[in-house]
């Protein structure tokens, strides 16, 4: 079983939909938690960190589910921006230190 | 604001050549990593460092060593490339091992 695994879609929505992603964690020790956003040939950005007790930043809001191991994302009125690979990303301590581990990515196309 | 920075952008290089692949970042980063980025595969942990003269290897090391002589500089050594090295490759730092990770914009790495 992959350490993070994501569904890769494509999501194809249309503006102004709302619409989530979903992302499971194996390690029960995994500490921290992120969404990253990528776009066509470019460098993965942080779009926010999730925080236990759930966090929201305008149209995004993040939930951790410690309990059954997944990380959510969830996206208001897409536009046509929104567009791009949504990558998750979970911290974990091993015996040689602490390694970020990410998701294979969640396409995202928003449509007129 | 420098950030992350990678060179080169773009590389062919021919079965069983070596190259470095160059990484700096100017914010006093202590966390360091390298990624590579296969379609369907993820973003895939090659080797990180949580402080000069200390590294360990992710997921996937075999076929590159690293080194961390200085906080700023984490090269990635290519010791005798292969076609399987072909992949577009990032470097990331990040101040904690449980803040966000910055990451460059990537090198385009072709073996033929």
């Amino acid at each position: 079983r992959k350490e993070v695994e994501q569904d890769p879609g494509p999501f194809n929505v249309p503006e102004g939909a709302t619409v989530a992603f979903n992302c499971t964690y194996s390690n029960s020790a995994s500490q921290s938690f992120f969404w990253y956003r990528q776009d066509c040939r470019k460098e993965p950005k942080l779009l926010m960190s999730v925080y236990s007790s759930g966090n929201e930043d305008g149209r995004f809001t993040a939930q951790l589910n410690r309990a059954s191991q997944y990380i959510s994302l969830l996206i208001r009125d897409s536009k046509l921006s929104d567009s791009a690979t949504y990558l998750c990303a979970v911290n974990t301590l091993t015996g040689g230190g602490n390694k970020l581990t990410f998701g294979t990515g969640t396409q995202l196309k928003v449509e007129l | 604001n420098a950030g992350v920075t990678q060179t080169p952008k773009f590389q062919v290089l021919k079965t069983g050549q070596s190259m470095t692949l160059q990484c700096a970042q100017d914010m006093n980063h202590e966390y360091m990593s390298w990624y590579r980025q296969d379609p369907g595969m993820g973003l895939r942990l090659i080797h990180y460092s949580v402080g000069a003269g200390i590294t360990d290897q992710g997921e996937v090391p075999n076929g590159y060593n690293v080194s961390r002589s200085t906080t700023e500089d984490f090269p990635l050594r290519l010791l005798s490339a292969a076609p399987s090295q072909t992949s577009v490759y990032f470097c990331a730092s990040s101040e904690l091992l449980n803040t966000e990770a910055f990451f460059g914009q990537g090198t385009r790495l072709t073996v033929v």
